[in-house]
């Protein structure tokens, strides 16, 4: 049971547009979230979070938006830039846990 | 400050034999990760450690796979009898005590089992 999903895997967008990133969860026990970028041969680095009792975070180009409703979460870059094509993970946090759990990742292509 | 250190880069074992990863978190950190990504997946949860204490091993294959973290000296993933299917990018983050909803991630060790 996969309680993390990114069920898109690639995204393509054109440069200056907007990219929308999106990721649903499952378990309701999830109170922080987190979106990382990869790089080809490199390893994933933190981009932006969001604590559960928010419904948005924004950080320069990025904005995470929580709906928790509906357990889901979206990151838009705006306006998107070409060094933005990587793959995005969404990462859902379970404080009693200690630990996040990631979604498979979204490979967005910015096109110039 | 130097980040999260994995080695080594790349390891190449033949079926069988042993693979040992290496996992030096950042300093101060205390608590360590370790996440397998295999071909066209996504990262999986495989381990949870702090200093000499295993926290969740929820993620680790029953068999043939082991990991630590001593109180000195880095984390090792240590995988006995490599087979094909363990070929993947191994991950290790880190996470200060304080602060572990937020991890930060070494650039992996590629392992490649002939």
């Amino acid at each position: 049971d996969q309680q993390v999903k990114q069920n898109s895997p690639s995204l393509s967008v054109q440069e200056g547009r907007i990219s929308i990133l999106n990721c649903d969860y499952t378990n309701s026990m999830f109170d922080y979230f987190l979106w990382y970028k990869k790089y080809p041969a490199e390893g994933p680095t933190f981009l932006i979070s969001i604590s559960s009792i928010k419904d948005k975070n924004e950080d320069g180009r990025f904005t995470v938006f929580l709906n928790k409703s509906a357990k889901h979460l979206s990151l838009h870059i705006v306006p998107s830039q070409p060094g933005d094509s990587a793959v995005y993970f969404c990462a859902a946090y379970n404080t009693n846990a200690g630990k996040s759990t990631f979604g498979d990742g979204t490979t967005l292509t910015v096109k110039p | 400050n130097a980040g999260v250190m994995q080695n080594p880069r790349h390891l190449v074992r033949r079926r069988g034999q042993e693979a040992r990863l290496r996992c030096s978190p950042m300093k101060g950190h205390s608590h360590v990760y370790w996440y397998r990504q295999l071909p066209e997946e996504g990262l999986k949860f495989m381990v949870y450690l702090q200093k000499e204490n295993i926290i969740d091993e929820s993620g680790m294959p029953k068999e043939r796979f082991s990991a630590e973290f001593p109180k000195e000296g880095p984390s090792i993933l240590r995988i006995q009898q490599v087979v094909r299917g363990d070929s993947a990018a191994y991950f290790c983050a880190s996470s200060p005590i304080d602060s572990t909803d937020t991890q930060y991630f070494g650039p992996g060790t590629r392992l490649t089992v002939l």
